[in-house]
């Protein structure tokens, strides 16, 4: 049981380039989230899952795009990426009943 | 408006002494739950606490117990017996309502130093 995964762990991009980080959990949660955490900051919500299939934005959307096209597997995209999408990329994960999000190891994202 | 605010950016404890992180919240829902975060410096997010507003008794796990207090709108996190692997950041969080998202706000953190 891995909980939640994240891949990759860090990443160098330069400005104009596209990636995707791909979080998979393998505890059947329905909920996924995308954050971003900037230094100094608290953790700020991207994108956000309620199911397969189903996509939705959060505070901090633009410039990122998401994907569930499987129940364990929440896709994040950055098309054109810019110095200003430099963070560390959380994803969580939680049951619809329950309360707790269990959070992956997270991403750090540098953009030159 | 922000929702979550911890106004200690940074606090120091003496190890084995008792430590209180603040936490206010602003929220216009009847149901939300307040959450409290550990970030260690290797940057993963632990969960150490939840507080339901419809709990009548405060929320304990272990050495954490979180102080609420409704009326005010605080949820702060009282750490007993301070131990050095306590130093890191903390983050309070709320989840509003009982439907939709269910995604979570955070505040910007207090770093807790544990001195020997």
């Amino acid at each position: 049981n891995a909980g939640v995964t994240q891949t990759p762990k860090f990443r160098v991009l330069k400005t104009g380039q596209s990636m995707t980080l791909l979080c998979a959990q393998d505890m059947n949660h329905e909920y996924m989230y995308w954050y971003r955490q900037d230094p100094g900051m608290g953790l700020r919500l991207i994108h956000y899952s309620v199911g397969e299939g189903t996509t939705a934005k959060g505070e901090v959307p633009d410039g990122y795009n998401v994907s569930r096209l499987k129940k364990q597997n929440f896709l994040l995209g950055l098309e054109s990426a810019a110095p200003s999408q430099t963070s560390v990329y959380f994803c969580a994960s939680s049951y619809f009943q329950r309360k707790t999000q269990y959070f992956g190891p997270g991403t750090r994202l540098l953009v030159l | 408006a922000q929702k979550i605010t911890q106004t200690q950016p940074g606090m120091f404890v003496q190890e084995k002494e008792a430590v209180t992180l603040d936490c206010t919240y602003d929220t216009s829902d009847q149901s939300y739950g307040l959450f409290w975060y550990k970030q260690p410096s290797s940057g993963e997010m632990i969960f150490l606490i939840y507080q339901g507003s419809y709990d009548e008794q405060n929320a304990t796990e272990g050495r954490y117990s979180l102080n609420f207090q409704k009326a005010r709108k605080s949820a702060n996190l009282v750490i007993s017996a301070s131990q050095l692997g306590d130093s890191a950041m903390y983050f309070c969080a709320m989840r509003e309502g009982d439907t939709g998202r269910r995604a979570l706000t955070f505040g910007s953190g207090t770093r807790l130093q544990v001195q020997p």
